[in-house]
């Protein structure tokens, strides 16, 4: 059984580009968390999604950032217009519990570095 | 909203010694604290886990305890090996998790 699937696993931009960064949650799971790491820093929560709906977003900067996780294919966080401080990793978890909280199975990340 | 605190930052230790690690947190509704375990380059693995009904949790070498009325809770590893080596995190929540700022322990041979 495959585990949380991110790619692409390293990505370069130079500032003003867009970044998109997709997440393949484990077989079964239909809950995506999205986890933004600082380098020498913890995991703070970005947004929580299930099949085509945005369930929490609170931790989502307010301006160009977006989430979506369709009816088919993966989990998407894009990121318009990236500037340097957007430099972090992106880390996807899945759940297979609804409401109250489990374990949550992480990817191995996707490392963004803005130029 | 929920708030973790962590400490210590970094932690080292003698092969065979104990480390203990300890998070205290805000939201007095929260119920599920687990802990993870993150190698360099990679994500994030839950190591232990502990609900809100349970004061305390073992499993081989590594041990949780909680404390509600204080709202704090441990993380115990004894006899440490070098492949202890990383950093971890612990986490609180009601319905997201939210981490702590992490511990970064060394275990020397």
């Amino acid at each position: 059984n495959a585990g949380v699937m991110q790619n692409p696993r390293h990505l370069v931009r130079r500032r003003g580009q867009e970044a998109r960064l997709r997440c393949s949650p484990m077989k079964g799971h239909s809950h995506v968390y999205w986890y933004r790491q600082l380098p020498e820093e913890g995991l703070k929560f970005m947004v929580y999604l299930q099949k085509e709906n945005i369930i929490d977003e609170s931790g989502m900067p307010k301006e160009r950032f977006s989430a979506e996780f369709p009816k088919e294919g993966p989990s998407i966080l894009r990121i318009q217009q990236v500037v340097r401080g957007d430099s972090a990793a992106y880390f996807c978890a899945s759940s297979p519990l609804e409401g109250d909280t489990g374990e949550l199975f992480f990817g191995e990340g996707s490392r963004l570095t803005v130029l | 909203g929920e708030n973790v605190e962590q400490h210590p930052s970094t932690l080292s230790v003698q092969e065979g010694d104990s480390a203990v690690i300890k998070c205290t947190y805000s939201d007095s509704a929260s119920n599920y604290f687990p802990w993870y375990k993150q190698e360099l380059g990679k994500g994030p693995q839950l190591i232990i886990d502990i609900r809100s009904n349970v004061g305390e949790k073992k499993d081989q070498r590594i041990a949780v305890t909680l404390n509600k009325t204080a709202k704090h809770f441990s993380l115990h590893i004894t006899e440490t090996q070098p492949e202890d080596s990383a950093v971890y995190f612990c986490a609180a929540s009601v319905d997201k998790l939210i981490f702590g700022t992490g511990t970064r322990l060394q275990v020397f041979p």
